[in-house]
């Protein structure tokens, strides 16, 4: 699986965008991006996925550059209660392997 | 979405004692679980694998004999961890996979185990 790099922390006024980012540049073509976030003391919580286009849903959008190297997650009104961390993932669609967590991103939106 | 639940959701045992863990899927049949492990300020560690029915699949460095894993059925896997000491003090998180067709993992909400 691609090894994705994400900044370690971000912070983000309440009702503004955050724009989390991830570089992937190892990804392969058949390997989707996964994110993922935790609150604290809870557990991981599916956000979104993509392969190559951009992805909207009730969270949040997703967009992939054209080269697939990296992407940005978009919460686009960030609240208090989206503090958390954030987890890129790379990983075949279809794939039995499970996911495997790097140290993520620490968004901490602010009042 | 599925669910996934964990019970209990915090625990304190005393040194060399042994606590269980249970993890279950609520709404779907889940043939793979996880079980991982987080450090404070720390990421999600995958401790080990378990399908239903057969022996779990172990990382490296966890021992198979302190963390003990169970799947009986598929909505159900276990984790023991026997005679703990205060090092094994975590929070424990199970994840499960739902039957071949689809591979998305669901998470539960994790439990905080405390060795005194």
């Amino acid at each position: 699986d691609a090894k994705t790099t994400q900044p370690p922390s971000m912070d983000c006024a309440e009702g503004r965008a955050a724009n989390l980012p991830c570089n992937h540049s190892t990804i392969s073509g058949n390997e989707y991006v996964y994110w993922y976030r935790q609150i604290h003391s809870q557990g991981p919580q599916y956000i979104i996925h993509g392969l190559k286009n951009n992805e909207t849903n009730e969270m949040a959008s997703l967009i992939i550059t054209e080269d697939r190297k990296s992407s940005t997650l978009i919460l686009p009104h960030a609240t208090l209660r989206d503090t958390a961390v954030y987890y890129c993932i790379a990983l075949p669609s279809g794939s039995a392997r499970q996911l495997t967590f790097g140290s993520g991103t620490q968004l901490t939106v602010l009042p | 979405g599925a669910v996934v639940s964990q019970h209990p959701s915090r625990v304190i045992c005393k040194s060399g004692t042994s606590v269980k863990i249970e993890c279950r899927s609520l709404d779907f049949q889940a043939t793979t679980m996880f079980w991982y492990r987080q450090f404070p300020k720390k990421s999600l560690m995958l401790m080990a694998t378990s399908n239903e029915g057969s022996k779990a699949t172990y990382e490296q460095g966890v021992e198979k004999d302190k963390f003990l894993i169970n799947h009986a059925s598929l909505t159900l896997s276990t984790l023991t961890v026997t005679s703990a000491h205060p090092e094994d003090s975590s929070f424990y998180i199970c994840s499960a996979r739902a039957a071949v067709g689809s591979y998305e993992q669901y998470f539960g909400p994790g439990t905080r185990l405390t060795v005194t």
